[in-house]
């Protein structure tokens, strides 16, 4: 069964760089077969895809973000992050990992997800 | 790129059928077939519930499914039950090979 389990810190100062990791088990994100997915989700409010990325090296971002955000993966923790820099208030969220099929839609599964205040 | 639109509410009574529609553009909903649903409790991750426009994973029940004409997709949940009472997002692909969610729904069932 696989599993996502997202991890770090759970307060960022302003202006400073959020970064989270996504922990994987029971599959390998090097396979080729998945994208590795970040998703969040302000308090009471919808969900937004921030990106993914894939072991072929290939990326892309939610266009309102792009200038702000990386995702890699690091194949040998069979990790994968999220950066996002300069941030705001308005980036406190939870934050989602999730696993796509490369020739499908569904986001599955999900971590639980780790809420992200900003604030100093 | 902009939410796909969602009712912000639908209600019915258990055991009736609801619909949730899911409007976008021919750039994303109208021109792929990556359409998915997901469920959403109160501080839970979300579930899919249909992925593909209108296939349903093992485990969901048969009460959901999924469909799409032109730039909408639709969920229909028949035989309302009071655990359907949930938050739920359509997702799709885009043209930049990026994804867009729905503004999302909440069903109640009375």
């Amino acid at each position: 069964q696989v599993q996502l389990q997202e991890s770090g810190p759970g307060l960022v100062k302003p202006s400073q760089t959020l970064s989270l990791t996504c922990t994987v088990s029971g599959d390998s994100i090097s396979s080729g077969t998945y994208y590795w997915t970040w998703i969040r989700q302000p308090a009471g409010k919808g969900l937004e895809w921030i990106g993914r990325t894939h072991s072929s090296g290939g990326s892309s971002y939610n266009p309102s973000l792009r200038s702000r955000v990386t995702i890699l993966l690091d194949t040998s923790k069979n990790q994968f992050s999220l950066d996002v820099s300069s941030v705001t208030a308005a980036d406190t969220a939870v934050y989602y990992c999730a696993r796509e099929p490369f020739s499908s839609s569904p986001f599955d599964p999900w971590g639980q997800g780790i809420l992200v205040t900003v604030s100093s | 790129q902009s939410a796909l639109t969602q009712p912000a509410s639908v209600s019915g009574s258990p055991g009736q059928s609801i619909a949730i529609s899911c409007s976008g553009t021919s750039s994303d909903v109208g021109g792929y077939n990556y359409v998915s649903w997901y469920q959403q409790y109160p501080g839970k991750a979300p579930k899919v519930m249909i992925y593909d426009v209108s296939n349903r994973p093992s485990g969901v029940s048969s009460r959901f499914s999924g469909s799409k004409s032109g730039n909408t997709a639709s969920l229909t949940i028949s035989g309302l039950q009071a655990e359907d009472e949930a938050d739920y997002y359509c997702s799709s692909l885009t043209s930049r090979s990026t994804y867009v969610f729905g503004t999302g729904t909440k069903v109640t069932v009375l």
